[in-house]
């Protein structure tokens, strides 16, 4: 079964950090380029970041970057999330989700979502 | 950056109603564009990408249309199962989602 699956939630204090971990199974993970996605508390889905299949090509959304860090790695199957500076309004469900296409040079549709990690950002 | 509207953010229906929402793109992203459904407390689920394209598994109630900047999600005969919110989202630079149009019961 292709899967997702987030960790690393919680409760963070304005201007810590925390880190979201996101385990895959089921597919070629080194073969496909991924993103994370967050909604906030009622909200819509906001796309945060980009990370090619190989690492080599990395976009950001203006509200995270300098803030966030994307990275992966293919040995572990493992795509992570570093968020530092964290502010009130980085509170949001975050997925960790697959970019479609393997042939795409950039962000592409999405089709493969995990079921999301709750981050906090309060004192 | 690019901008999606989606219109209506609500919209009452039927079981048996056709239903079509809206995306429309601050530039044109030819037909780099996908449709979600989200259900409360949900993940969203991929409906149609390249605008038109039915993702593997997605009824054949489902279709999209459309190109440059202006796109149609349609459900031919809306099912109860359908009634969640419905998501638009760009890939021709970098990504953006719209706003969202939730499909609530008549």
């Amino acid at each position: 079964e292709v899967q997702l699956v987030e960790s690393g939630g919680g409760l963070g204090q304005p201007g810590g950090s925390l880190r979201l971990s996101c385990g895959a199974s089921g597919f070629t993970f080194s073969s496909y380029s991924m993103s994370w996605v967050r909604q906030a508390p009622g909200k819509g889905l906001q796309w945060v970041t980009y990370i090619s299949s190989r690492s080599r090509t990395i976009y950001y959304a203006d509200s995270v970057k300098g803030r966030f860090t994307i990275s992966r790695d293919n040995a572990k199957n493992s795509l992570y999330l570093q968020m530092n500076s964290l502010r009130a309004e980085d509170t949001a469900v975050y997925y960790c989700v697959r970019d479609g296409d393997v042939m795409a040079t950039g962000p592409d549709a999405l089709d493969i979502w995990g079921q999301g990690t709750t981050v906090t950002v309060s004192s | 950056d690019i901008q999606m509207t989606q219109s209506p953010s609500t919209l009452s229906a039927s079981v048996g109603d056709r239903v079509t929402i809206t995306c429309r793109a601050s530039q044109s992203i030819s037909i780099w564009l996908a449709w979600y459904q989200q259900k409360p407390g949900k993940a969203p689920k991929l409906l149609i990408y390249k605008a038109s394209s039915l993702q593997s598994g997605v009824p054949s109630r489902f279709s999209g249309s459309g190109s440059g900047t202006e796109f149609t999600l349609t459900i031919s005969s809306l099912q109860p199962d359908d009634f969640a919110t419905y998501y638009c989202q760009q890939y021709n630079s970098y990504s953006t989602f719209g706003q969202g149009t939730k499909v609530e019961i008549k």
